[in-house]
């Protein structure tokens, strides 16, 4: 079955550092990726998302690439905020996965000032 | 982007009642809603997939009996805890898409159900 797996967490990192955040997957077909962020105490917000293969979603000043030779969605930023602080998700789905949405374990983040 | 409004965001009930959790789209149709469990600190579990109009189609282990599942209409879906007991305490989350695999998912805010 599909499956999504993210680098385990928590990440700590300090204000204007280098984000990336791994995310890699198996799925039949074609699915579609997605990265959601989660906030203290709230549902999930979509950050960005790509659809086939090479597409780029970007957002906010996230980037992510649609790998399919290497299976991956890395999340990348340039320089964090403290704002960034957050847990995030890598996601997929698929027509063969009954479009339901797969998440990974999820990467709790912290920026520190 | 889209909203899905979920009601309530917290709620402490007593031990054998039952909780009845709301999820609406404001400003689209669900065709789709789907119904998560979190615990602290991990991922969503996804409990329950529903259609409107035709029952829930629930993953494996989750009780239909006691999560009971209603998607009347396009714009709304119930998730019912019947007969609560302090280990369904947890953070319940519902979300929504109209149709097609690359459509994205809008989630509620989140229900903490904390039974005493």
């Amino acid at each position: 079955g599909n499956s999504v797996t993210q680098m385990e967490g928590p990440v700590t990192l300090s204000e204007e550092a280098f984000l990336t955040i791994n995310c890699t997957y198996t799925a039949t077909g074609y699915p579609s990726l997605f990265w959601y962020v989660q906030y203290p105490g709230e549902g999930l917000q979509l950050l960005l998302k790509a659809t086939k293969a090479d597409d780029k979603g970007s957002n906010k000043g996230f980037e992510a690439t649609y790998r399919k030779e290497t299976t991956s969605f890395h999340l990348e930023k340039g320089s964090v905020q403290v704002s960034d602080s957050a847990v995030y998700f890598c996601a997929l789905t698929s027509y063969q996965g009954a479009q339901k949405l797969v998440f990974g374990q999820g990467t709790r983040l912290t920026i520190n000032p | 982007g889209a909203v899905v409004s979920q009601h309530p965001s917290r709620v402490i009930c007593k031990s054998g009642t039952s909780v009845k959790i709301e999820c609406r789209s404001l400003d689209f149709q669900a065709t789709t809603m789907f119904w998560y469990r979190q615990f602290p600190k991990q991922s969503l579990m996804l409990m329950a997939t529903s259609n409107e109009g035709s029952k829930a189609t629930y993953e494996q282990g989750v009780e239909k009996d006691k999560f009971l599942i209603n998607h009347a209409s396009l714009t709304l879906s119930t998730l019912t805890v019947t007969s609560a007991h302090p280990e369904d305490s947890s953070f319940y989350i519902c979300s929504a898409r109209d149709q097609g695999v690359h459509t994205e998912a809008f989630f509620g805010q989140g229900t903490r159900l904390t039974v005493v």
